[in-house]
């Protein structure tokens, strides 16, 4: 089964390093998702992507945090400066939305730790 | 303000009988719902879906029912295996979102199946 993968599958740093959390969606797939995963808040939805252009990121700390996709195989997800705060699982999904109520399809997820 | 409420944190079930999983939501613009599944270590797997002009979906031995007036879905797992020990997120979206692929979930309910 074709899957979304996701790298790193750790990361440890230190507050005010830069992150940087990189996706393969599905082959084929034209919609990409970030959301993030904390115990208070659940699953957020930080931004997503249609045929590489950004849809929507108003869940996303437009301070420190960008979203970008240089081409159809890879999108990416920076933090820069880090906080612990940000501490969190990261998780990129993708789908092939080219018509209503398609499932996403979720990679394995980073697991963020900033000390 | 949570829109998709799971209100019960963890359930647990012996092997072959049924396990009922609840979800409320308080927007009535919502018209899809979705359910998914997470291990461990994973990333949510999509389960099942409903849309809002249906009142049950099933699929194998998940079935989702939605009662629109209740603003409630629930699934049904019938006969429960251990190999459903997991998380279980209930997700929705609806064009009040902003955009129409974007999803709001629920924080999760744990399921434990016991052999």
């Amino acid at each position: 089964d074709a899957r979304v993968t996701q790298t790193p599958r750790h990361k440890v740093t230190e507050m005010g390093q830069e992150v940087t959390m990189r996706c393969q969606p599905i082959l084929g797939h034209n919609t990409v998702f970030w959301y993030r995963q904390t115990m208070m808040q659940g699953l957020e939805l930080l931004a997503y992507f249609r045929n590489r252009a950004p849809l929507d990121d108003s869940g996303m700390p437009k301070d420190r945090f960008s979203a970008e996709m240089p081409d159809a195989t890879l999108a990416t997800l920076k933090i820069q400066p880090s906080e612990p705060r940000d501490s969190a699982v990261y998780f990129c999904a993708s789908g092939l939305l080219d018509r209503p109520n398609q499932p996403q399809h979720f990679g394995d997820g980073t697991r963020l730790s900033i000390l | 303000d949570q829109q998709v409420k799971q209100n019960s944190p963890s359930l647990s079930v012996q092997e072959g009988r049924i396990s009922i999983l609840n979800c409320d939501y308080t927007n009535s613009m919502f018209d899809y719902f979705l359910w998914y599944k997470k291990y461990p270590a994973e990333g949510p797997t999509f389960l099942i879906s409903i849309s809002s002009i249906k009142d049950k979906n099933e699929d194998g031995r998940f079935t989702v029912f939605l009662n629109k007036s209740a603003k409630h879905l629930s699934l049904h797992i019938v006969p429960s295996q251990p190999g459903d020990s997991a998380v279980y997120f209930c997700a929705a979206k609806g064009l009040s979102q902003g955009g129409s692929e974007k999803l709001v979930f629920g924080k999760g309910m744990k399921l434990t199946v016991n052999p």
